[in-house]
């Protein structure tokens, strides 16, 4: 079956770099999406990778390494307003979005 | 976990036709869904909430005439794409929502529209 992987819950603390790891296993593979949701609000785009390697916009770097079907969402110099539900997406060969449970992240003072 | 349902998953229609593209919540009852539509590599645009029994709550620039959507009951919305073109093309999602602010958004597989 088709599965993705990612943390239920972090916690972080205002200012530090946390990382959001997410592993998939997916029938083919046409790219991977990281979205930030707040509770209650429509889901925001981050970041898209198809290629392996880092992609930096900001605060925020995605990671992907296809051959080990793992992917990661950097945040440094966290901040309060970070505080939010990450969500991890991948498009399989069929074209079909596979969504992860997402990824509760708590950031403390 | 939360489990909801798109069909069909993928559609290849002639322009000038409709389609109905349907969401379910399988195992809980969903009382707002949303339907977002996703462009190639780029973010989810929301296009609408619909909240069960009443008429959906469209964002602006989405045409109402064109994107039907219907929430007759706590487990299913539909989406109906009228006179479809190949504008048109493109894949939509849909998520459900129990209504409680603690709750997460349980997001489909997506509809992937093409058309001719």
């Amino acid at each position: 079956g088709q599965n993705i992987d990612q943390p239920t819950e972090m916690t972080a603390t205002e200012g530090a770099i946390v990382q959001i790891n997410c592993t998939y296993q997916t029938s083919g593979f046409n790219g991977l999406f990281w979205y930030q949701q707040h509770a209650g609000e429509a889901p925001t785009f981050l970041s898209y990778n198809v290629l392996d390697g880092l992609e930096e916009k900001g605060r925020f770097s995605s990671f992907l390494s296809r051959s080990k079907g793992y992917s990661y969402l950097l945040l440094k110099e966290l901040q309060m307003k970070d505080s939010a539900s990450y969500l991890c997406a991948v498009i399989d060969s069929n074209y079909q979005l596979i969504w992860g449970a997402g990824t509760k992240l708590i950031i403390k003072p | 976990g939360a489990v909801v349902s798109q069909h069909p998953s993928r559609v290849i229609c002639k322009s000038g036709t409709s389609v109905k593209i349907e969401c379910r919540s399988l195992d809980f009852q969903a009382t707002t869904m949303f339907w977002y539509r996703q462009f190639p590599k780029k973010s989810l645009m929301l296009m609408a909430t619909s909240n069960e029994g009443s008429k959906a709550t469209y964002e602006q620039g989405v045409e109402k005439d064109k994107f039907l959507i219907n929430h007759a009951s706590l487990t299913l919305s539909t989406l109906t794409v009228t006179s479809a073109h190949p504008e048109d093309s493109s894949f939509y999602i849909c998520s459900a929502w129990t209504g409680t602010p603690t709750d997460t958004q349980y997001f489909g597989p997506g509809t992937r529209l093409t058309v001719l």
